[in-house]
């Protein structure tokens, strides 16, 4: 198994700009979640869904849309970047047996760095 | 909603000694504290975890223990080794929660 698989390692945007990263697992989890990491704050939920077609609002999540057709891909959009937005994006997932659709025992993908100017 | 704290922020120990973390969490209804360790330039990765059911648990030179009366939860590394120097997040939800909520983060490090 690959895991948890994000792209692009890297980007640089001009405020204003929209993009897409994006998040793969092939793991078969239900839950999927994004968060942002930035110095001092921890890890903050952005985005998560409990399953295909499922989403839902974490604590940060203006700015932001995420959407799950399929099981193993959650892209995070971001709609018309701001500097504010300059951060580490983790993708994650979770199936934990007899806890489905609930994000323990995360796995975390390798994150991607964003620079908005 | 949960909040986590987190201390120290930083902590700096020598090779061979012990290292605690100490969290905690303001709401009552959580249940599942789990401890991730992530290391430079790499995705957190899961080393630990309990539930609310249980005081400690142990794993090699990791353990965690837990207090739900005060609300708080510990992380402790014995023989500490250089590898061990990372960054260390517990978090906390609550009971059929979706949200996992995070501390800020303790940076360990072992000198050799």
């Amino acid at each position: 198994n690959a895991g948890v698989t994000q792209t692009p390692k890297f980007q640089v945007l001009k405020t204003g700009q929209s993009m897409t990263l994006q998040c793969a697992q092939d793991m078969n989890h239900e839950y999927m979640s994004w968060y942002r990491q930035d110095p001092g704050m921890g890890l903050r939920l952005i985005h998560y869904s409990v399953g295909a077609g499922i989403t839902d609002q974490g604590e940060v999540p203006n700015g932001y849309n995420v959407s799950r057709s399929t099981t193993e891909d959650f892209p995070l959009r971001l709609l018309s970047a701001a500097p504010s937005q300059t951060s580490v994006y983790f993708c994650a997932s979770s199936s934990p047996r007899g806890f489905r659709g609930r994000p323990y025992e995360q796995y975390f993908g390798p994150g991607t760095r964003l620079t908005v100017t | 909603g949960e909040n986590v704290e987190q201390h120290p922020s930083t902590l700096s120990v020598q090779e061979g000694d012990s290292a605690v973390i100490k969290c905690t969490y303001s709401d009552s209804a959580s249940n599942y504290f789990p401890w991730y360790k992530q290391e430079l330039g790499k995705g957190p990765q899961l080393i630990i975890d309990i539930r609310s059911n249980v005081g400690e648990k142990k794993d090699q030179r990791i353990a965690v223990t837990l207090n739900k009366t005060a609300k708080h939860f510990s992380l402790h590394i014995t023989e500490t080794q250089p590898e061990d120097s990372a960054v260390y997040f517990c978090a906390a939800i609550m009971e059929y929660g979706n949200k996992l909520v995070f501390g800020a983060g303790t940076i360990l490090r072992v000198k050799s």
